[in-house]
Order: C-alpha cells, then sequence, then structure tokens
C-alpha cells in the first residue's frame, strides 16, 4: 500500500519564478494538507483541500494556492517566489474521519529559490 | 487553539527509558493528543494518539492526566536510531469539524552511545 507521494524530490528555481508541487496521498485518505518547513523549524500549516475544496487555510499570502482533483491528488502553486519560500514543503493526507486517527506524511519536496 | 509547549532539547543514552513531556493548558474537549517523530528531510511520522489515561502502541506509551492539561510521550529502551524531533500537537477541530494539525517547535531528543 503506498504511502504518500510527493514530486519532485528537490528543485531548484529563481526569484521571481512559479513553482507547482504534487502531492498523491495514501490509498483510501481523501483529505490533503500542505505544510512549510524552513530548516530548523516545525511544519507551518498552508491549507487543507477535501472534495476539490479548500477547506482551511493557514497564515499564507495568496501566492500560495493550490488544487485538488478527483482522484484526491493535490497541487501546491506558489507564485513570484521569494528568497524566503526556500524550504521543505510537506503534504500530508488522511481518514475520511478528519484525521483523528493520524495523518501520512510525504517525505516532501525541498524547494530552493536561489 | 490549544497551544502546546514541549523542551527543545534532551539528551539521553542508549538503552534508558525517555520521558517527554508536553503542556496544553488549553486543550478542548474535542481535542486528541498526537505524537509525531520526524527525521531530517522525511515527513513527520504517526507514533501515537490518545485522548485520556494510557494508551501503549509497539514503539510507544502516552500517558494523559485526568485534567488533560498535560501528556508524556514514554519510549521504552532508545536506541541511536530514536535520534529525532518529537512533536506533540493538539487536534484543531475547526467550527465545520475539520481537523488541522498544528506543529510547535518540538522536542529534538538525541541518544548518545
Amino acid at each position: 500500500d503506498a504511502g504518500v507521494t510527493q514530486s519532485p524530490t528537490h528543485l531548484i528555481k529563481t526569484r521571481g519564478q512559479q513553482v507547482t508541487l504534487r502531492c498523491s496521498p495514501k490509498s483510501g485518505h481523501d483529505t490533503v494538507s500542505w505544510y512549510q518547513q524552513a530548516l530548523g523549524q516545525g511544519p507551518q500549516f498552508i491549507f487543507q483541500y477535501y472534495e476539490e475544496e479548500e477547506r482551511q487555510r493557514g497564515n499564507f499570502p495568496d501566492r500560495f494556492s493550490g488544487h485538488q482533483f478527483p482522484n484526491y491528488s493535490s497541487e501546491l502553486n506558489v507564485n513570484a517566489l521569494l528568497l524566503g519560500d526556500s524550504a521543505l514543503y510537506l503534504c500530508a493526507s488522511s481518514l475520511p474521519e478528519k484525521g483523528r486517527y493520524g495523518y501520512t506524511f510525504g517525505s516532501g519536496t525541498r524547494l530552493t529559490v536561489v | 487553539l490549544a497551544k502546546t509547549t514541549q523542551p527543545i532539547s534532551m539528551d539521553s543514552y542508549e538503552g534508558q527509558e525517555v520521558n517527554i513531556t508536553c503542556s496544553h493548558n488549553n486543550i478542548a474537549t474535542n481535542d486528541y493528543i498526537t505524537w509525531y517523530q520526524q527525521f531530517p528531510s522525511q515527513g513527520p511520522r504517526f507514533i501515537i494518539q490518545g485522548y485520556k489515561t494510557k494508551v501503549t502502541n509497539e514503539v510507544a506509551s502516552l500517558f494523559i492526566p485526568a485534567d488533560r492539561k498535560s501528556s508524556t510521550l514514554s519510549l521504552p529502551r532508545v536506541s541511536l536510531s530514536d535520534t529525532a524531533v518529537y512533536y506533540c500537537l493538539v487536534g484543531d477541530l475547526a467550527g465545520d469539524s475539520s481537523y488541522k494539525l498544528i506543529f510547535g517547535s518540538g522536542t529534538r531528543l538525541l541518544v548518545r552511545p
């Protein structure tokens, strides 16, 4: 049973560019959440998708947007990249019981903005 | 929004039992307490979850007192591979019954030979 799959694993972008990160949730999971983790910090909640809609959002600017597809996979888009967007981006999926039994995280995408 | 407070770091030796305590004074009635483990450049991994009293699984035990204002993660006989960051989380149940995890800074556990 495949867990959460994220792609790409590493990415280097130039300031001002746009980036799309992808996530396939664990089989049977329908809710996808995205987190940003800067070096030495805990993961920060970006937003959560359920039934193809953004259900909750953390304190991130509109440059961060997302999408969930009918097969529950998800994308995170970041526009007008800043140096401060360099981080590990984590995707997490959860059961229909809304995560009460724990989230499953992917290994993340390491984004470097130069 | 229930916040958690846990020690920034802890040191231990192989074979010892490690107890990491987390404070969550403002925990809500519907909140569960969940602990995650994270290795460098990997996503957090679910360890254990509980609501009250004691929960035990194959890797850890979770002790929650009656007032639920704190919890203690117990790792029996740690090994070098248990060196990681451990996060205590209290589920944030939004008004629409959705559930998101809010991470703090975690506890960096270093296990020495």
